[in-house]
């Protein structure tokens, strides 16, 4: 296993379409987070799953945004009528929580550009 | 509410020398993880050096090592012996209980030769 992965690296899109990110974390990993990151800024948390179920989703996350994790294994993150606000890179990380393993592994993003 | 600030949006620090990125935090939790993450330019996030609220000694790995300071929310990561590859975003992070990470807003660090 080399780390966590994400597809696609980038995205650009027509605003008002519909994008879909995928990311397979380290396999081991029972916890899975999504992160927003725009220019300039540190990442902000959009939502977390332990194993197949969604513990929380952040204030960020509106109703557009959906994700998730089927059969506990890899995550999809859902973007509906995108927005030029929507712009930014998507992180995913993914940690072995239980072990006070909380050392979250980054992938390297999905960037997503909304023209 | 978990904040992270970061204070200094640049830094510069020549080849082989000593540079210090402030960090300060708050929480409630009584039980939290610091982490300092480098993020190099179009590369993924990788973990430098995290620090565990109960513990007293300082964390240190190889050249990175911070100072914790517990009462005043204060958690600051030194280079030592800086080299060309440590240019990159620097992010000062917390976590919780849920483990969910609070990042502050970067400091860029920029290493002249």
């Amino acid at each position: 296993d080399t780390g966590v992965s994400q597809d696609p690296r980038h995205k650009i899109t027509k605003r008002g379409q519909n994008v879909t990110f995928r990311c397979d974390p380290i396999s081991e990993h029972n916890r899975l987070y999504w992160y927003r990151q725009t220019l300039g800024q540190g990442p902000e948390f959009l939502t977390y799953f332990q194993n197949e179920a969604q513990l929380e989703k952040s204030r960020l996350l509106s109703d557009r945004f959906s994700a998730e994790r089927p059969k506990g294994s890899f995550s999809t993150l859902e973007i509906q009528r995108t927005e030029q606000g929507d712009s930014a890179m998507y992180l995913c990380a993914s940690s072995l929580v239980g072990l006070g393993g909380t050392e979250a592994f980054f992938g390297q993003g999905t960037r997503l550009t909304v023209v | 509410a978990q904040t992270v600030t970061q204070s200094q949006p640049e830094m510069s620090v020549q080849e082989a020398e000593t540079v210090t990125l402030s960090c300060t935090y708050d929480t409630s939790e009584s039980d939290y993880y610091l982490f300092w993450y480098k993020q190099p330019p179009s590369r993924q996030m990788i973990l430098v050096i995290r620090q565990e609220a109960y513990k007293q000694q300082n964390a240190t790995e190889n050249r990175f090592s911070v100072n914790f300071q517990k009462a005043a929310k204060s958690f600051s990561l030194k280079i030592s012996d800086s080299q060309l590859g440590d240019a990159a975003m620097y992010f000062c992070a917390l976590t919780g209980t849920a483990s969910k990470l609070t990042f502050g807003t970067g400091t860029r660090l920029q290493v002249t030769l």
